[in-house]
């Protein structure tokens, strides 16, 4: 069963442009919902993340959008740099579960310069 | 300590063949995860521990998988009688127990090819 459904499956942007990922989940019972970041070669690193208190969180250059009624929330990068090119992964974990993550398929994004 | 630290970072096996991947965490942190990931899919959970005790296995860890973390610092995760399925990129990661929900610091992986 796949808690957690992640869109695009790939994503090509030009240098300077806006990244859009969604993701939407299922388990109404997901209360932290973080983005991490995978380059070739290493493992992920945890970007950003958001719980269902706040609709919207901003660090930098990246915004988590949450939407509680439609269980989903997406990834935006402003001004995307070719260094952002990686892959990224939403994903979701629930009180009682020890921090235990469900992570969607993960968005491959390409930024060209 | 930098980060979470994975040994060994490639292994290749024949099919039947024991492997076993060892994880060493951040140091303060008391829970440990272990998660496989394979080519263009995101991470799957497998087990964790909080400190020594092992408190929940993925219905995906086979009687052919243990994990081990003796005395709540390092952790082992052995695969015995490989098969070709069982190639993917294995990762562990490290977090603080104290909260419900937060960063989990992952490690490079180790990454098992069964021929």
């Amino acid at each position: 069963q796949q808690q957690v459904k992640q869109s695009p499956q790939s994503l090509i942007v030009q240098k300077g442009g806006i990244s859009i990922i969604n993701c939407a989940y299922e388990n109404t019972a997901f209360d932290y919902f973080p983005w991490y970041q995978q380059f070739p070669g290493k493992g992920p690193a945890l970007l950003i993340a958001i719980r269902p208190d706040v609709s919207e969180k901003k660090e930098g250059r990246f915004t988590i959008s949450f939407n509680k009624s439609a269980k989903q929330f997406s990834l935006h990068i402003m001004d995307s740099q070719p260094g952002d090119s990686a892959t990224y992964f939403c994903a979701a974990s629930k009180r009682g579960s020890g921090s235990r993550l469900t992570f969607g398929e993960g968005t491959q994004l390409t930024v060209n310069p | 300590d930098t980060g979470v630290s994975q040994n060994p970072r490639h292994k290749i096996t024949k099919r039947g063949q024991n492997v076993t991947f060892r994880c060493d965490p951040i140091s303060e942190h008391n829970r440990l995860y272990w998660y496989r990931q394979t080519l263009g899919q995101g991470p799957e959970f497998l087990t964790y521990f909080q400190n020594e005790a092992q408190l929940e296995k993925s219905r995906l860890l086979s009687d052919r998988f243990s994990a081990e973390r003796p005395k709540g610092s390092f952790s082992t995760l052995e695969i015995q009688r490989t098969e070709q399925g069982d190639s993917a990129m294995y990762l562990c990661a490290s977090s603080f127990g104290d909260r419900e929900t937060g960063e989990l610091f992952f490690g490079e992986g180790s990454r098992l090819t069964v021929l």
